[in-house]
Order: structure tokens, then sequence, then C-alpha cells
């Protein structure tokens, strides 16, 4: 069972540099999420997906983009990278029958944005 | 604004020292109140959903109870295998969005 999977697990960009961060589930959820930790902080919702093909901003869109082509895939785009956005991103997704809204996490990309 | 917030920051307790963690909120129509445990360098892990005041959750050492302001994580003689980071969440959004605290990280202290 590999639930949610995140790659890469770190990276490190430089200032202006793009990068598309993947994520990945194999539980057949329509619902997919991104997330953003800071040190010593909640985490915050960048974007979610309700199902292929239909994506919506959270609390902090800016700077990020996504897209969702298959149920299975919900990759993170950061164009223009910016120290600000150094953080631990986290993908999760959850289902909308049986037991609802339990979101089941990845083990998270660390990104540092020098 | 709805919002969430977690207290202590910080928690240091010695085996076998039961205390509680809070999680205060502020929602218009709580549609579901959760925790998780989140261990370093790993995605939060989920442990409890409460939906109603008075609702009692109980896992191992753990119980969650919910009032129409609070909820509580109580931890009944830990161990230090419970050291991690606690975080509740608010269910909101027509995609069920979760809002999260800012957590309180829990040493156990052999």
């Amino acid at each position: 069972n590999a639930g949610v999977t995140q790659t890469p697990k770190f990276r490190i960009l430089k200032i202006g540099q793009s990068m598309t961060l993947q994520c990945t589930q194999d539980m057949n959820h329509n619902y997919m999420y991104w997330y953003r930790q800071d040190p010593g902080m909640g985490l915050k919702l960048i974007y979610y997906s309700v199902g292929a093909g239909i994506t919506d901003k959270g609390e902090v869109p800016n700077g990020y983009n996504v897209s969702r082509s298959t149920t299975e895939d919900f990759p993170l785009r950061l164009e223009l990278a910016a120290p600000s956005q150094t953080s631990v991103y986290f993908c999760a997704s959850s289902s909308t029958s049986g037991v609802g809204n339990i979101q089941y996490f990845g083990a998270g990309t660390r990104l540092s944005v020098l | 604004e709805d919002q969430v917030t977690q207290s202590p920051e910080a928690l240091r307790l010695q085996e076998g020292e039961s205390s509680s963690l809070n999680c205060s909120y502020t929602v218009s129509g709580l549609r579901g109140l959760f925790w998780y445990r989140q261990d370093p360098g790993k995605g939060p892990e989920f442990l409890f959903t409460l939906y109603s005041a008075g609702e009692e959750k109980e896992k191992e050492r753990l119980k969650a109870t919910l009032t129409k302001k609070e909820s509580f994580l109580h931890i009944t003689a830990p161990k230090p295998e419970d050291s991690a980071t606690y975080l509740c969440a608010f269910l909101t959004g027509s995609a069920r969005q979760l809002t999260f605290g800012s957590g309180t990280q829990l040493t156990v202290l052999p």
C-alpha cells in the first residue's frame, strides 16, 4: 500500500529557477490537496482539486500552479522560485465515500530556495 | 473569521505523567474536528475525527473530546514513543479542506 507518494524528498533551488513537485496516490481518491508547512506553523492550503480537470486556489496560491490530468497525479509547479517559498510541501488525498473527510498525507518535499 | 488555536506550543512530560493538549476553535458551523500526529520528517497521520459536542474517541493512550468551543487530546500515562507534534484542524469548504492549528510539540522523557 503506497498511499500518497511525493517526489523529490529534498531539493535546493536557486532564486528564479523553476521546478515541479510530484504527487501521486493509488487509493482512487477524488480529492487532492497541496499544503506548505513553515517551521513551527500549521499547514496552509495552496491548491486543491476535486477531480481530474478541476482545480482551485487555497489560502496561499501565489507563486504556484497546479494541474490535474488524471485521478492519480496532482503536480505542483513553482515558477521563478523565491526565498519565501522555502518550506516543506505536503500532498494529501481524500475520498468522497466511505469514512469521508480523512486526508492521507505524503511524506513531504523539503525545499530550500537560496 | 474561522480560526483554530492550539496550546501549549510545546509540552515536556515524564513518562507516565498524564496531561492534555488544547485546541480552541471559532468556526461558524463545525463540520468536523480532526486530530493528526506528525513525527519529525514525516507527513501528518490521522488520529481522530469528532463531529459534535460531547463526542469522545479513544485510541490506546489517547482520548479526544469535543465541546462547542474546544477539543482536548488527553494523553494517559504517556510513553517516549508518544513524542510527536499533535495537530488539530477543522473541516471547511465545499472540497472538504482542512484548516490547521500550529500544533503542540510533545516530548515524553523516559
